[in-house]
């Protein structure tokens, strides 16, 4: 298995809304990504995952709560979005150099 | 502070080549990534430059001088599925923070 899935691959929400993001990789990469990525921009890096343990935030809003239940998963839990954080949410693995991104999720916050 | 600087668009004939340049200074340097992304999708993995000089893999090359924060993405024989953004991107010293440029478009014509 060498790639990352993402859950679901779209999604709608209100502001008021509690949802979550999933991705998954079994490649035995100890390292996880997330990043968001608006229309013809660069993806942005916001957390990182490190054996399991929080290793960079790059200031992200807490309204983002990143969780990495196992090395398998990794999860990004949204609350209180705003119409601004509409975006492709993509998360990436790696073990050394190259990171796999997975598909994305494509986030609408109404 | 961080700043990756690569052409906007670039247009080029089926057939051609095609050299997309990047210039970069930022705080901490490890290696250079480029990768493809095509509109809606998750970037990938084209290369991954460390040291000096050319990485040649198929129709792609890589070429990295670290004295001058300079690198280029060689597209030879193009063809019209090449037409993407492609995404110069630096690595930090620590080895998890991948800063990206803002990619450079590329649009292969018949």
């Amino acid at each position: 298995d060498t790639e990352v899935t993402q859950t679901p691959k779209h999604l709608v929400m209100g502001m008021t809304n509690k949802k979550s993001l999933k991705c998954e990789q079994h490649m035995g990469h100890r390292a996880m990504y997330w990043y968001k990525q608006k229309a013809k921009k660069p993806p942005e890096l916001m957390f990182v995952y490190s054996y399991e343990k929080l290793s960079i935030n790059e200031s992200v809003p807490s309204r983002f709560s990143p969780e990495c239940p196992n090395s398998s998963l990794l999860n990004l839990h949204l609350h209180a979005l705003q119409p601004e954080d509409s975006a492709l949410y993509l998360c990436a693995s790696s073990q050394g150099d190259e990171q796999f991104f997975g598909p994305g999720t494509r986030l609408t916050v109404l | 502070g961080q700043n990756i600087d690569q052409p906007t668009e670039m247009t080029a004939t089926e057939g051609a080549i095609v050299q997309i340049n990047c210039t970069y200074q930022t705080s901490g340097f490890n290696g250079l990534f480029w990768y493809q992304q095509h509109a809606g999708e998750a970037p990938t993995f084209l290369s991954y430059n460390v040291l000096d000089g050319l990485e040649e893999k198929g129709r792609f090359s890589s070429f990295l001088s670290r004295s001058k924060g300079y690198s280029y993405l060689l597209l030879k024989e193009l063809q019209m599925k090449d037409s993407a953004s492609y995404l110069c991107a630096v690595q930090d010293t620590g080895g998890f923070k991948t800063i990206f440029g803002a990619g450079t478009r590329l649009f292969v014509k018949a």
